[in-house]
């Protein structure tokens, strides 16, 4: 049973749009949330991160919203560039298992010049 | 600084062989993270260690994997016997004890079992 759903494969943005990637969760006691990039043949790396105490992180261009409510958080890439093509993960984290991380299966961005 | 290093970068071996992934967490950090990338199952939590303690193993498919941690600097992933269904990607991750709860992950050991 898949706590973390990244419901989209992939998604294909031109370069300067907006990229809106979507993570919903199932489990209420998550309160920690991660996005990681990860691009091929190398290890995921961190991207921004948000605490279930807040409803928006901002970091440069990237911006990750929580809608607890919701169960639902989404990573917005503004504006989007042909670096920024990679595998995106979100992942999720409970207060008293901050160590396990559950990660969804993540979404392939395609930034088009 | 240098990140997570893990070795080998890429494993083939033949069915029933024993395998061992190595990895050098980055100087300093507490905790080291073993992971598994499938298809099928994406990225799952095999173990964890903190100051070289095994802490959570539940991830741990079966008896065939071990996993240890002799010292602060050193872990490795062990399989045996091997079988086609290891076939995966296997990352290492470490992170600080303090600070916030971001983990660094290694280039990771492609493992495919003929």
């Amino acid at each position: 049973d898949q706590q973390v759903k990244q419901n989209s494969p992939s998604l294909s943005v031109q370069e300067g749009r907006i990229s809106i990637l979507n993570c919903d969760y199932t489990n209420s006691m998550f309160d920690y949330f991660l996005w990681y990039k990860k691009y091929p043949a190398e290890g995921p790396t961190f991207l921004i991160s948000i605490s279930s105490i807040k409803d928006k992180n901002e970091d440069g261009r990237f911006t990750v919203f929580l809608n607890k409510s919701a169960k639902h958080l989404s990573l917005h890439i503004v504006p989007s560039q042909p670096g920024d093509s990679a595998v995106y993960f979100c992942a999720a984290s409970e207060s008293g298992a901050t160590n396990k991380l559950i990660f969804g299966t993540g979404t392939l961005l395609a930034v088009q010049p | 600084d240098a990140g997570v290093i893990q070795s080998p970068r890429h494993e083939v071996t033949e069915m029933g062989q024993e395998v061992t992934l190595r990895c050098k967490p980055i100087s300093g950090h507490d905790y080291l993270f073993w992971y598994r990338q499938t298809m099928m199952r994406g990225l799952e939590l095999l173990i964890y260690f903190n100051n070289n303690v095994p802490i959570d193993d539940s991830g741990m498919p079966e008896d065939r994997f071990s996993a240890k941690m002799p010292n602060a600097s050193f872990s490795t992933l062990k399989i045996q016997p091997s079988e086609p269904r290891d076939s995966a990607v296997y990352f290492c991750a470490s992170r600080p004890s303090r600070g916030p709860l971001t983990q660094y992950f290694g280039p990771g050991t492609r493992l495919l079992v003929l």
